[in-house]
Parts: structure tokens; sequence; C-alpha cells
């Protein structure tokens, strides 16, 4: 079975700085990896996939992450943060013999101060 | 159209009432996903339809009961639910069940039971 720990629960960060935020997964077979940003009473919105090919993978809002099969991590990045950036960020892998079943990690809460 | 829509926005019941909650989707998905969130936490699969069919039900108690009455649209028939189960319910889609294609979230039903 697969399984996805996101390693800090909380990242505070002063606007226009850059952020990471660490993704960690383990499986024994090939995945596909999503990252997934919700806004405070709304659902949750795609930011990126990685599916296969190009390891590094660019999304919406100026976000990237890059894939590392050795180190089995899918960090998320922005090289600029902005205070509209402040959300839950839930980093989430899938296999292809599963059903569509995605396993979510906890969550890391992004909060950007001025 | 890449919207997912869920109705209602809030609800509140009782612990003998039975409602429903509603999820239309009109991307021509093949799949289609109930889950429940607590606050701080990541979204929990609850059940899984693939091509109008439940493939998945992570047991789930029985006072819970999904329809998929067509390929649009997913229903949750909710009775006789205990306090705990007050969360927001995410209703998703997704191109197909193999796990390749990210979904896509509603906004959500807050649910209240008192």
């Amino acid at each position: 079975a697969q399984s996805v720990t996101q390693l800090d629960s909380q990242v505070p960060v002063f606007e226009e700085a850059p952020v990471e935020l660490r993704c960690n997964y383990s499986s024994s077979v090939s995945v596909y990896l999503f990252w997934y940003v919700q806004y405070p009473n709304q659902g949750l919105q795609l930011l990126l996939k990685y599916l296969s090919g190009s390891t590094l993978v660019k999304g919406i809002n100026g976000f990237e992450a890059e894939f590392n099969k050795s180190q089995t991590s899918f960090h998320l990045r922005k090289p600029s943060v902005h205070i509209s950036d402040t959300a839950e960020y839930f980093c989430a892998v899938s296999l292809n013999t599963n059903a569509g079943k995605s396993t979510f990690g906890d969550g890391t809460t992004l909060t950007v101060k001025p | 159209d890449t919207e997912v829509t869920q109705t209602p926005k809030h609800l509140v019941m009782g612990m003998t009432n039975k409602k429903s909650l509603k999820c239309e989707q009109h991307m021509g998905h093949r799949a289609m996903y109930w889950y429940k969130q607590k606050a701080k936490k990541p979204p929990e699969l609850m059940f899984v339809y693939s091509y109008e069919k439940l493939s998945i039900n992570e047991s789930v108690p029985s006072r819970f009961s999904p329809e998929c009455p067509n390929s649009s649209l997913l229903n949750l028939h909710l009775h006789a639910l205990q306090p705990e189960d007050s969360a927001l319910y995410l209703c998703a889609s997704s191109q197909d069940p193999s796990g390749s294609r990210e979904q896509y979230f509603g906004p959500g039903t807050r649910l209240t039971v008192t």
C-alpha cells in the first residue's frame, strides 16, 4: 500500500519570500503524484500533477514541483509567495491499480505574513 | 465547464432526520467520489463510483447510503446520523477511475448533526 508524509504541518513565511512544502511517499510500484490547495470553506483545487515524463512539473499560480524517484519525494515550491497563497496544501498519491483511490497527506498550512 | 456542484452548502439535521446531499458534474467524468473531511484533516474517502457502479466502500456505516442515478449525478442519503458525523462532505469526479487523472472537487456541504 502507498503512504504519503508531509513533513511540515505548518509553514509560516513572509510575503515575497520563497517557500518549499515537502512531501515524501512510499510505494513499491509506480505512482501518480498530485498537489492540491484548499482555501478556507472551499473544496480542493489541483495545483499540479506528475504522471510521467519530465520530473519538473509546473502548475497554476506560479507553483512547481520536482519528482525525485530516488528520494521518493515530490516537494512543492514557489519562488515568491503572496498573501493570497495562505491556504492548506495536500500532497496525494495514487496507483493505476487502485481504482482511482488517492491517498492524501495530512496537509501543510501555509501562512503568508505581510 | 470544469465545475462540480454540490447542494446544499450547509445542512443542519437532527439524529432522527433523513436528508440527502447532491453532487453534479457535466464533464463526462466516469468516476465520482464522496469524501468526509474534519477540520484540519485531509479528506477521507468514503465511496467511489466507477462507470455508475459502486466500486469502493471504505467500510462506511450504513447510515450513509450512496446512489448514482446517472453518469452526472451522485447522491449521499443520510439517516440516523450521530453528532460525530458532523463534517464537510466533499464530492469529486475524475475522467476515469484509473488513478492517473486528477480529481475535481466540489465546494462541499457543511453538515452539522444536532
